[in-house]
C-alpha cells in the first residue's frame, strides 16, 4: 500500500515570497490533515479534512496560510506571504475515519524561511 | 495549560535498563490515546494505542489513568534502537474537532 505523499522534500525561500506544499493521502482515506513541527516541539495541527470540507482550522493562520482539498483527495497548503517563524516541518498525514484509527504521516516538507 | 503535557527528558539509560514515560491530558472527556514515535527527521508513527484495560506489545506496555488524566509507556530491556522522541497523542471528545492532538514529544536516548 502506498503511503502518504508529499512534495517538495525541502524548500528554502526569502521572507515575505510565497510557497506552496503538495499531498497525495494514502488511497481512500477520507480524513487528511497538515501539521506544523517546529524544531523540538509536537506537531500543530493547520487544518483538517474531510472529504473536501474543513473540520477544523481554528489554528491555521488566515492571514497569510490557505489550504483546499479539491475533489476530495490531493490537497495543497500555501503560506504567503511567508515569515521567519514559519521555518518548519509541514506534516501532511490521513486517517480511513475521524474516529480513533492511526493517523498515517507522509515524511513532511522542511521549510526554510531566510 | 497544555492540552497534552509531557516531560521532554532526555532520557538517558543504558542498554537492558527500563524506562517509563508519563502524559498527562487536559481534557477528561477525551476517548483516545496512543503513542507514536518519532525518529530524527523522520515523521511520526505509530507505536502503540491506549486502551482501558492497558495492552502489551512485545517489550512496550501502555496504560491508561482516566482518574488521574494520564497515560504511560513502560520500555523494557531498552535497546540502541529505541532511541527517538515519543509522542503522547489525544484524541479530543467529540465536540465536532476531531484532529488528533500531540504532546511535545520525550526524548529517549539509550547508551550502549
Amino acid at each position: 500500500e502506498a503511503g502518504v505523499a508529499q512534495s517538495p522534500r525541502y524548500k528554502i525561500i526569502e521572507k515575505r515570497q510565497s510557497v506552496a506544499f503538495w499531498c497525495n493521502p494514502i488511497s481512500g482515506h477520507a480524513t487528511l490533515y497538515w501539521y506544523q513541527q517546529i524544531l523540538g516541539q509536537g506537531p500543530k495541527l493547520l487544518i483538517q479534512f474531510q472529504n473536501n470540507g474543513v473540520v477544523d482550522d481554528s489554528q491555521l493562520p488566515k492571514d497569510r496560510f490557505s489550504a483546499e482539498r479539491l475533489k476530495g483527495v490531493d490537497s495543497t497548503l500555501k503560506i504567503q506571504p511567508a515569515k521567519l517563524e514559519d521555518s518548519a516541518v509541514y506534516l501532511c498525514a490521513s486517517s480511513s475515519s475521524r474516529v480513533r484509527t492511526e493517523a498515517f504521516f507522509g515524511q513532511g516538507t522542511r521549510l526554510t524561511v531566510v | 495549560r497544555k492540552e497534552v503535557e509531557q516531560d521532554p527528558g532526555p532520557f538517558n539509560v543504558p542498554e537492558g535498563a527500563t524506562v517509563a514515560f508519563n502524559c498527562t491530558y487536559s481534557n477528561s472527556a477525551s476517548q483516545s490515546f496512543f503513542w507514536y514515535r518519532q525518529d530524527c527527521r523522520k515523521e511520526p508513527k505509530l507505536l502503540m494505542s491506549v486502551y482501558s484495560s492497558g495492552n502489551e506489545d512485545g517489550r512496550f506496555t501502555a496504560q491508561l489513568n482516566r482518574a488521574s488524566q494520564y497515560i504511560s509507556l513502560l520500555i523494557r530491556d531498552s535497546k540502541l534502537s529505541d532511541s527517538a522522541t515519543y509522542l503522547c497523542v489525544v484524541y479530543p471528545p467529540d465536540t465536532g474537532r476531531r484532529a488528533l492532538t500531540f504532546g511535545s514529544g520525550t526524548r529517549l536516548q539509550v547508551q550502549p
